[in-house]
């Protein structure tokens, strides 16, 4: 069957630390993964796209990398603040639309 | 740029009325946008995706004829929930994208739906 599944656990970091989420998947042969970011009680914020014949891509702080053999992808944080924090959101795009995982919930503590 | 606007962002109404959500992009043209439900902790769920000027186009599962979607412009779409009940009680999200083409989505703030 088809899965994408975030790390379940809430992760806690130090601010200044980098913040590393896992991003797995099965079944599914994506032209493309995004990373969003949501707020409690607010709709999600695109962050990154990152396309199949690409390794990785970099935004200021942000860096995500797609392994397509892994079928993975890492999404980094650098000097993480308590900004931050949030949920992020991995999806495949595939067929023209967003497949989500789960969402992994990032704090950050000062 | 692509901001996105929902209304209303919080309704709570009674079991068996219809409920509408308004989607719309204010600074671009959308011919594509999109409508999820989120539950709490959970993933966004796609319910359907709207072309402008055509019928929506529905994933598996989802009702039709529950959840009328109209994209009556290339800035407007709008998710009617017909005969709610509590179990529809969630969190509405739409997305749009931009006219230009890309994969990119840009969402709404949502609007949080409680069925008594």
């Amino acid at each position: 069957s088809q899965k994408i599944e975030q790390n379940s656990e809430a992760l806690n970091i130090q601010e200044g630390k980098t913040a590393t989420l896992t991003c797995n998947y099965t079944n599914y042969s994506p032209a493309y993964l995004q990373w969003y970011r949501q707020d409690p009680g607010r709709g999600p914020v695109f962050l990154l796209l990152i396309r199949e014949n690409e390794k990785e891509k970099r935004k200021e702080r942000l860096k995500v990398t797609f392994d397509t053999t892994l079928k993975q992808s890492l999404f980094h944080i650098t000097a993480s603040q308590p900004a931050d924090s949030a949920t992020y959101l991995c999806a495949l795009g595939a067929g023209g639309k967003l497949i989500f995982g789960q969402g992994t919930e990032l704090s950050v503590k000062p | 740029g692509a901001v996105v606007s929902q209304h209303p962002s919080r309704v709570i109404c009674k079991s068996g009325t219809s409920v509408k959500i308004e989607c719309r992009s204010l600074d671009f043209q959308a011919t594509t946008m999109f409508w999820y439900r989120q539950f709490p902790k959970q993933s966004l769920m796609l319910m359907a995706t709207s072309n402008e000027g055509s019928k929506a186009t529905y994933e598996q599962g989802v009702e039709k004829d529950k959840f009328l979607i109209n994209h009556a412009s290339l800035t407007l779409s709008t998710l009617t929930v017909t005969s709610a009940h509590p179990e529809d009680s969630s969190f509405y999200i739409c997305s749009a994208q931009t006219r230009r083409g890309g994969n990119e989505q840009f969402f709404g703030p949502g609007t949080r739906l409680t069925v008594l």
